[in-house]
């Protein structure tokens, strides 16, 4: 299993421009939540789905927008980047059992600086 | 919605030593909490994780408690070695399926 993948690693925008990160998975996970992490504040959720074809907002949905069409795959899309969207994105996924949601996989991170 | 207050923020300890994070969580339906590591230029990773019906779980060296009425939960890392030293960051989820993380404790272990 190659587990969560993020597409690209780097990316470097222009202000205004637009753009998708790409996330999957391969291990079946029902939910999947994209997070942006700032130095000193730690991990903050944007969007999040619970399945195929649900998704709703996390804490700093703005400027954001998501969809899941498929199980596997969850994009992000960034309709006109600014400056402060300048971050490090995870993309992340788990699963649940009669105990309720279980650990949450991280994928490698998207380091997107917009000037 | 759910707030996750950790601290501290920085920790430096002598190799050998014990670290304590603590963390206090506003919701009271939340039901899980986990704890991630995270080292410099990589992705978080789970190392521990406690649910609500457990007051307290141990994996080695590592050790999570959980007080509900209180609303807090500890991180307690024994005979602490340099590899341990990374970023460490509480969560919790509550009823909702969002997991709000805490904002990070920077442990250093001095050999």
């Amino acid at each position: 299993n190659a587990g969560v993948t993020q597409t690209p690693k780097f990316q470097v925008l222009k202000t205004g421009q637009s753009m998708t990160l790409q996330c999957a998975q391969d291990m079946n996970h029902e939910y999947m939540s994209w997070y942006r992490q700032d130095p000193g504040m730690g991990l903050r959720l944007i969007h999040y789905s619970v399945g195929a074809g649900i998704t709703d907002q996390g804490e700093v949905p703005n400027g954001y927008n998501v969809s899941r069409s498929t199980t596997e795959d969850f994009p992000l899309r960034l309709l006109s980047a600014a400056p402060s969207q300048t971050s490090v994105y995870f993309c992340a996924s788990s699963y649940s059992t009669g105990e309720g949601l279980n650990e949450q996989f991280f994928g490698p991170g998207t380091r997107l600086t917009v000037l | 919605g759910e707030n996750v207050e950790q601290h501290p923020s920085t920790l430096s300890v002598q190799e050998g030593d014990s670290a304590v994070i603590k963390c206090t969580y506003s919701d009271s339906a939340s039901n899980y909490f986990p704890w991630y590591k995270q080292e410099l230029g990589k992705r978080p990773q789970l190392i521990i994780d406690i649910r609500s019906n457990v007051g307290e779980k141990k994996d080695q060296r590592i050790a999570v408690t959980l007080n509900k009425t209180a609303k807090h939960f500890s991180l307690h890392i024994t005979e602490t070695q340099p590899e341990d030293s990374a970023v460490y960051f509480c969560a919790a989820r509550g009823s909702n399926y969002k997991l709000t993380f805490g904002k990070g404790t920077l442990l250093t272990v001095n050999p």
